[in-house]
């Protein structure tokens, strides 16, 4: 089975730094995905993680653990259009996504 | 750029009512997906296909139906719309194979059912 967890809410200042922490457990774990949504639109792709380690994208980064079924999107000089809700989802090998509930993201002045 | 539309983005329906949401993809794509998004449950799979006339049950298919006639289009139908389905509703689709490949995802549909 598949389970997922992230923060509810966060709030953080523009310029700051803010890092969204995700905890799966996956059977036949495949890879991590984030993906960022703003409110009334459509999730779009952030990153991807298969391996241990930091994937960095300007300012995003995304960082995963396998041995502890732990991922945290790493979000950078903070832009007051970051605020948004960042989903973690997991894939296993049947390609099966299970999404967590999202981590919505305030930006404040 | 991959382009997934679904054919409306707020629809209002009554209890009882057969609703049909359509998904359409340019991309090719084996595989579809629907989900409905509700606040703290996020994004649970109602269906998904990987293959034209295929259709596999995902977490949460009471209620709803699918088909899929054509490679690029995807329909989600509620038979009997009731008040518990009123949702957000994503369509998306992702290209076959594991990995990298992420699922693309359509505008969505909020509907309400009255």
């Amino acid at each position: 089975g598949q389970n997922i967890d992230q923060p509810t809410e966060m709030t953080a200042t523009e310029g700051a730094i803010v890092q969204i922490n995700c905890t799966y457990q996956t059977s036949g774990f495949n890879g991590l995905f984030w993906y960022q949504q703003h409110a009334g639109e459509a999730p779009t792709f952030l990153s991807y993680n298969v391996l241990d380690g930091l994937e960095e994208k300007g300012r995003f980064s995304s960082f995963l653990s396998r041995s502890k079924g732990y991922s945290y999107l790493l979000l950078k000089e903070l832009q007051m259009k970051d605020s948004a809700s960042y989903l973690c989802a997991s894939e296993d090998y049947g390609q099966n996504f299970v999404f967590g509930p999202g981590t919505r993201l305030s930006v404040l002045p | 750029d991959v382009k997934v539309t679904q054919s409306s983005r707020y629809l209002v329906k009554r209890t009882g009512e057969k609703v049909f949401l359509e998904c359409v993809q340019d991309m090719d794509h084996e595989n579809m997906f629907w989900y409905r998004q509700d606040p703290g449950l996020g994004l649970r799979l109602i269906y998904f296909s990987y293959d034209v006339k295929m259709k596999e049950k995902g977490d949460i298919p009471e209620g709803y139906s699918v088909s899929r006639e054509k490679k690029e289009r995807f329909s989600l139908i509620l038979e009997s719309a009731s008040t518990n389905q009123t949702s957000m509703y994503l369509c998306a689709s992702r290209g076959a194979g594991t990995g990298k490949e992420t699922q693309y995802f359509g505008p969505g549909t909020r509907l309400l059912v009255l």
